[in-house]
């Protein structure tokens, strides 16, 4: 089966809001993660990335957080958006070349 | 610069028939990456390739499914004697490296098996 799996199927936020998705990965060896966001119909689009050696990253409104004692991935988005509703997939190369192992997805729902 | 291109966007084939998608890594690109997503599901890995060679193949069925990468010309994901099982969303990305980075997707191709 897959080693990263998702707490949440489902988030809804009200528009303004901070949105926090979380991510349980299982392969100890995995030094480097991705979020993507895939919006109905479309690819997945890169959102950010964060290396073992880090512990939290940040970009325009996203913050991701790692925790490799608990083996726990997040994306927290700021004053979240309806343009931000999507699916939100976290990712990790387990070091076999450029090759990701993808999660479930978590749908994240934005009310206006 | 264009992405990843991707085509057909939708193929419509019946039990037995093949079906063959294409993907056009982005310039500069030579790792190709094709996944399969079903439906409310996450995204599958199938197999990995840079030219001319597969690099891991893990996640291909052991029948009907091919891929290859050739010198010149774009990647094919081949499926012979589709079944309807087969029906999913089929994903290609691309890399410069090969390495722990990010991929580059395409916008996929809905294949239907009626």
């Amino acid at each position: 089966g897959e080693s990263v799996g998702l707490h949440l199927p489902t988030l809804s936020v009200q528009e303004g809001d901070n949105s926090i998705i979380n991510c349980a990965y299982s392969n100890s060896a995995s030094d480097y993660f991705i979020w993507y966001k895939q919006e109905s119909g479309k690819g997945p689009q890169f959102i950010i990335d964060i290396r073992s050696n880090m512990d939290k990253r940040q970009g325009q409104r996203v913050t991701v957080l790692l925790n490799k004692t608990v083996k726990h991935l997040s994306l927290q988005i700021a004053a979240t958006q309806p343009g931000d509703s999507a699916v939100y997939f976290c990712a990790e190369n387990i070091g076999q070349g450029g090759k990701l192992i993808f999660g479930q997805g978590t749908e994240l729902s934005v009310k206006p | 610069n264009a992405g990843v291109m991707q085509n057909p966007r939708h193929l419509v084939r019946r039990r037995g028939q093949e079906a063959r998608l294409r993907c056009s890594p982005m310039k500069g690109h030579s790792h190709v990456y094709w996944y399969r997503q079903l439906p409310e599901e996450g995204l599958k890995f199938m197999v990995y390739l840079q030219k001319e060679n597969i690099i891991d193949e893990s996640g291909m069925p052991k029948e009907r499914f091919s891929a290859e990468f050739p010198k010149e010309g774009p990647s094919i994901l081949r499926i012979q004697q589709v079944v309807r099982g087969d029906s999913a969303a089929y994903f290609c990305a691309s890399s410069p490296r090969g390495t722990d980075e990010k991929l580059f997707f395409g916008s996929g191709t809905q294949l239907s098996v009626l």
